[in-house]
């Protein structure tokens, strides 16, 4: 059974660095790309970062562009979402999602696996 | 412009026909995939590759795209239905992905 299981999520205060992991099963975790999706409270989905499977490529929304790296480590099936200088508006449930594909964008297949999500609280 | 738009909110009866739709810029030239999200889960794909049915999706669930829209189709809506649904895309360059705002289906 494919399976996501997103931890890390604290309250952290605003200015502060937070990790996110993501353990994956199941699937080939070297042949698909990941994505990290977010939802603050009452609010819609958006899309924060995605990793490429094969070189590594990294995609991130202007909103978190230079304060939040995506990372994966093969050896150990896990993705990261290293956030730093976090801020009041980070504050969120975080989902990591797989995609159907090599490339997160463009490729035609969505996100078809997703975890149950971490949450993120940005706060003093 | 890579965003996308939708209706805030939907209502049908059952067994009616649901329609959904997206709107952007980059639809012409980019696929476009619909989530569903019920209270309290996470979402789940419904339609990849504008109008492909994902593993598992009952059959009433249909994708259509045309020009800067596309459409997600529910005929004969069941109360099982009842949840937000999200299109989703890419920019023209796929530098980033794009969430619709969401639209809530609400089942009379």
């Amino acid at each position: 059974e494919v399976q996501l299981l997103e931890s890390g999520g604290n309250l952290v205060q605003p200015g502060g660095s937070l990790r996110l992991s993501c353990a994956v099963s199941g699937f080939t975790f070297s042949s698909y790309s990941l994505t990290w999706v977010r939802q603050a409270p009452g609010k819609g989905l958006e899309w924060v970062s995605a990793i490429n499977s094969g070189d590594g490529s990294t995609y991130y929304a202007d909103s978190v562009k230079g304060r939040f790296t995506i990372s994966r480590d093969h050896s150990k099936n896990t993705l990261f979402l290293q956030m730093n200088s976090l801020r009041a508006e980070d504050t969120a449930v975080y989902y990591c999602a797989k995609t159907g594909a090599a490339r997160p964008l463009g490729s035609g297949h969505g996100m078809d696996v997703w975890g149950q999500g971490t949450t993120v609280t940005v706060s003093s | 412009s890579s965003e996308l738009t939708q209706p805030p909110s939907v209502s049908v009866s059952p067994g009616q026909t649901a329609r959904i739709t997206c709107s952007g810029d980059a639809l012409p030239k980019q696929y476009a995939y619909w989530y569903q999200q019920k209270a309290g889960q996470a979402p789940v794909l419904v339609i990849y590759k504008d109008s492909e049915r994902s593993s598992g999706i009952p059959e009433r669930f249909s994708g259509f795209s045309l020009g800067t829209t596309v459409t997600l189709t529910i005929s004969g809506v069941q109360a099982e239905d009842e949840a937000d649904y999200y299109c989703q895309s890419a920019d023209s360059s796929n530098i980033y992905g794009v969430f619709g705002g969401g639209t809530k289906l609400t089942v009379l």
